[in-house]
């Protein structure tokens, strides 16, 4: 089973600053199978980069994926107000598909 | 466009069955994609619960293999998750979820889980 660890667990920030998110996998992916979602008090979990590093639909472009084989990092470039949420990501190459544990991003 | 949306009891007794169906609207349910339950208990993070194909063919996180059931219902476009044995930590929010898989040549590229249901909060309590 694949764990994965997120650091840090709390990123305090503020607007127009970067955010840098790191993901770690015990294990090398398969095809780079990692996502990274966002997820805000009472909304579903929202699909922001699948494949390590390709943005979903209507994704905006401030939001980027990198890494390949255990290491992975999700980059916002100039955060927005609405991007103050948890993120996770999750390996969805091999059963069971696991999430990291979240990385907050608050407002300093 | 697809859609899920989860129903079922909202309130469950200690040693009980939790018992949900996600209805798919706006495409098949007959495709390449995974359909997946994931939960959130209260101040937690996300957790993988198990997933199920078209074919009935199912894949079970090891934390609830022994309580788990994930079943299909292709004429229906729906699918259904029975969680036996529950307890408080089985309080959570609970969503339902595709992972999208689109064939590529011989294979199946997946693409992470694009489509959630809104949720829905299960509590147990006598």
């Amino acid at each position: 089973e694949f764990v994965l660890t997120q650091s840090p667990g709390t990123l305090s920030l503020s607007p127009g600053q970067r955010a840098t998110l790191s993901c770690r996998a015990s294990q090398s992916l398969r095809s780079n199978s990692l996502a990274w979602y966002q997820k805000k008090p009472g909304q579903a979990p929202r699909l922001l980069i699948y494949g390590a590093s390709s943005r979903a639909a209507g994704v905006p472009d401030r939001f980027s994926g990198s890494g390949s084989g255990t290491d992975f990092t999700l980059t916002i470039s100039r955060l927005e107000p609405e991007d103050f949420a948890v993120y996770y990501c999750q390996q969805y190459g091999s059963s069971p598909r696991t999430f990291g544990q979240g990385t907050k991003v608050e407002i300093k | 466009q697809v859609q899920l949306q989860e129903s079922g009891p909202r309130l469950v007794k200690p040693s009980g069955t939790l018992s949900l169906t996600c209805t798919v609207s706006g495409d098949s349910i007959s495709s390449n994609d995974w359909w997946s339950w994931v939960r959130q208990p209260p101040g937690k993070g996300l957790e993988w619960i198990g997933e199920i194909f078209h074919s009935g063919s199912a894949n079970y996180s090891p934390s609830f293999k022994s309580r788990v059931t994930i079943s299909i219902d292709e004429s229906k476009k729906q699918f259904s998750l029975r969680l036996t044995s529950v307890t408080a930590a089985d309080t959570a929010v609970y969503y339902c979820a595709r992972t999208f898989g689109k064939l590529i040549g011989l294979g199946v590229r997946y693409y992470g889980m694009d489509v959630w249901g809104q949720g829905t909060t299960v509590t147990v309590s006598s």
